[in-house]
């Protein structure tokens, strides 16, 4: 089965600029899940999606943070503008579906850099 | 609030012996205790989870342990080999589908 997939792997941009990331998850499983991982630190989780709909975003800055998921597979998130603390990588992970103790699996990520 | 520490935050084991990795949470409510593998410049990896219902869970040379009494849970790993050098993530589901996770441990195997 393939795993969860995420692009661009790099992102370089200067602060104030628009990014955008890309996840395709794991065939069938409902729930997405956006994650922000700073360096030496674990993932802190930003947006979860069940199909098509927000589950919770009570973490996702939501004045320069925004995501999608119009048909309930495929998911951006974007920034703008960026600035330099959002240097970090962006983690996608997804599950089969919503309820506790659903393994959760996760994409390689997209490692921002903010100049 | 909801907390996960994780101790140590490295650990050098020398190859072929044992590594031990532990976690503690805050919030009794919590059902759900997956452990990651993170290597450099890859995605979290699952390598094992456990319920609350159970208090052991092993799977080759990886095994976990929970005591909900006193609110901990560690990871086990036998017959360290040079493969198993990562950076190890504990991580808890407070009961909302939400996983809060540890500040990870880096574990380095010395051949």
């Amino acid at each position: 089965e393939a795993g969860v997939a995420q692009s661009p792997r790099y992102k370089i941009i200067e602060k104030r600029q628009s990014v955008a990331f890309w996840c395709n998850p794991i065939s069938g499983h409902a729930t997405l899940y956006w994650y922000q991982q700073i360096l030496g630190q674990g993932p802190k989780l930003l947006i979860q999606f069940q199909n098509n709909g927000v589950v919770d975003d009570s973490q996702l800055p939501k004045d320069r943070f925004s995501a999608e998921r119009l048909k309930g597979v495929d998911s951006t998130l974007k920034i703008q503008p960026a600035k330099l603390e959002d240097s970090a990588v962006y983690l996608c992970a997804s599950s089969l579906q919503a309820g506790g103790g659903q393994p959760q699996h996760f994409g390689d990520g997209t490692r921002l850099s903010i100049l | 609030g909801e907390n996960v520490e994780q101790h140590p935050s490295t650990l050098s084991v020398q190859e072929g012996d044992s590594a031990v990795i532990k976690c503690t949470y805050s919030d009794s409510a919590s059902n759900y205790f997956p452990w990651y593998k993170q290597e450099l410049g890859k995605g979290p990896q699952l390598i094992i989870d456990i319920r609350s219902n159970v208090g052991e869970k092993k799977d080759q040379r990886i095994a976990v342990t929970l005591n909900k009494t006193a609110k901990h849970f560690s990871l086990h790993i036998t017959e360290t080999q040079p493969e198993d050098s990562a950076v190890y993530f504990c991580a808890a589901d407070f009961g909302n589908e939400k996983l809060t996770f540890g500040t990870g441990t880096r574990l380095t195997i010395i051949p």
